[in-house]
């Protein structure tokens, strides 16, 4: 059975902080791992992986995933109070297939 | 970048009536579209898989009697949640993916509350 596993399942942090996010997936016919932040409405798109060690960056979150050891982390740098969400991984298997979610990561930075 | 509109954002209804939940691909074209539901402090949790022209494919243990998806054109999917009651309750959430180059993209989500 194909599965998504994030951890830990929530996180407090200090403003200032850098934190480090995981994500473990078994899935049949793997194209991709997408990151995902969701605040109080729909998830919003991070980042998207498909190759192994290309690190992805975007500000202060930056994103990896070893295809070998089928797993992804998501750093932050520096958090900020803004950063506090729900971070879900998710993994997409055969084109025209949903995505299969992780429970998620919350993240509470405190100032 | 490719866009999902979702409507409405959140309805109030009683139980024992029906409400219909709207997806539309605003910039693309998507054959298939995905309905999710997250409950609160939950994952998203697929529901089903929404195809245009076709039946859509339901996930184990959703009643496709009672979640009726209607998928009519390349940019519209339909949710109606029928007879709803307390329990269904939730937060739905449509996907769309305009190609294999672009993630997956996600509208902004109905939160549907039942009394």
């Amino acid at each position: 059975e194909d599965k998504v596993v994030q951890s830990p399942l929530s996180l407090v942090v200090h403003e200032g902080d850098t934190v480090t996010l995981n994500c473990s997936y078994e899935v049949t016919n793997f194209r991709s791992l997408l990151w995902y932040k969701q605040e109080k409405k729909a998830p919003t798109f991070l980042f998207m992986l498909t190759s192994s060690g290309i690190e992805k960056k975007s500000g202060r979150l930056s994103s990896i995933l070893d295809k070998k050891e089928l797993f992804s982390i998501l750093n932050i740098t520096a958090t900020q109070t803004g950063d506090s969400a729900i971070y879900l991984c998710a993994v997409g298997g055969q084109a025209g297939t949903a995505l299969i979610f992780g429970k998620g990561t919350t993240l509470s930075v405190s100032s | 970048g490719a866009v999902v509109s979702q409507h409405p954002s959140w309805v109030i209804c009683k139980s024992g009536t029906s409400v219909k939940i709207e997806c539309r691909s605003l910039d693309f074209q998507a054959t298939t579209m995905f309905w999710y539901r997250q409950f609160p402090k939950q994952s998203l949790m697929l529901m089903a898989t929404s195809n245009e022209g076709s039946k859509a494919t339901y996930e184990q243990g959703v009643e496709k009697d009672k979640f009726l998806i209607n998928h009519a054109s390349l940019t519209l999917s339909t949710l109606t949640v029928t007879s709803a009651h307390p329990e269904d309750s939730s937060f739905y959430i449509c996907s769309a993916r305009q190609d294999a180059n672009y993630g997956y993209t996600f509208g902004s989500g109905t939160r549907l509350t039942v009394v």
